[in-house]
């Protein structure tokens, strides 16, 4: 099945510790993004990448960390300096000269 | 910048009837792409449909409509025959024209929708 998953599906963290959040499609798709989604919001752009070996900062980069090694993957870390990392967080990846995101199932971080 | 407003926060409507979500925006720019996005309680984000803003025609996609004016800044969602799966938060999302930015989506706050048996 060609689409966008994204692991794991619930994450715990402690304060002081960071995480990773997988992100992989098989679209062929060159842009992948990642937003965050807080309690009845709308998403925040925290990092996109338009192509392998380059990314750059979206509205709430800070505290967040990317790579864009592979064109299939575009990992996020959240490091220890995000000062509020409890969200959902969502992938989404765009073909190249289109219009449309489409979206991975998301990852619920929690910190405890 | 560009902004988004989605001034309900809260809808319901009755199975079977039909409902509209507003939306508007704020833009100097002028060709962009308008979307409106689902999220069901499973949090899937789910395209619904899509309006490219130099097309005068208002999308449809079966039981969805938009309307859509450009001047007014202003683009609707309506949903007719509502169905208990159409229950779900609804995004409107704006985007400037490609290729010359970089695919970035502005969210709305979202209207959350129940619909009642």
């Amino acid at each position: 099945d060609g689409g966008i998953t994204q692991s794991p599906k619930y994450l715990f963290r402690k304060e002081g510790q960071n995480v990773t959040l997988s992100c992989e499609q098989n679209l062929n798709h060159d842009a992948m993004y990642w937003y965050r989604q807080d309690p009845g919001q709308g998403l925040r752009l925290i990092y996109y990448s338009q192509i392998v070996n380059d990314f750059q900062k979206g509205d709430i980069a800070e505290g967040y960390s990317v790579s864009r090694e592979k064109k299939e993957s575009f990992p996020l870390t959240v490091t220890s300096a995000q000062k509020n990392p409890t969200a959902f967080y969502l992938c989404a990846s765009r073909g190249q000269a289109t219009d449309t995101q489409y979206f991975g199932p998301g990852t619920r971080l929690t910190v405890l | 910048a560009q902004t988004v407003t989605q001034s309900q926060p809260e809808m319901s409507v009755q199975e079977a009837e039909t409902v509209t979500l507003s939306c508007t925006y704020d833009t100097s720019e002028n060709n962009y792409y308008l979307f409106w996005y689902k999220q069901p309680p499973s949090r899937q984000m789910i395209l619904v449909i899509r309006q490219e803003a130099y097309k005068q025609q208002n999308a449809t996609e079966n039981r969805f409509s938009v309307n859509f004016q450009k001047a007014a800044k202003s683009f609707s969602l309506k949903i007719s025959d509502s169905q208990l799966g159409d229950t779900a938060m609804y995004f409107c999302a704006f985007m400037k024209h490609l290729p010359s930015n970089t695919g970035k989506l502005i969210f709305g706050q979202g209207t959350t929708l129940q619909v009642k048996p």
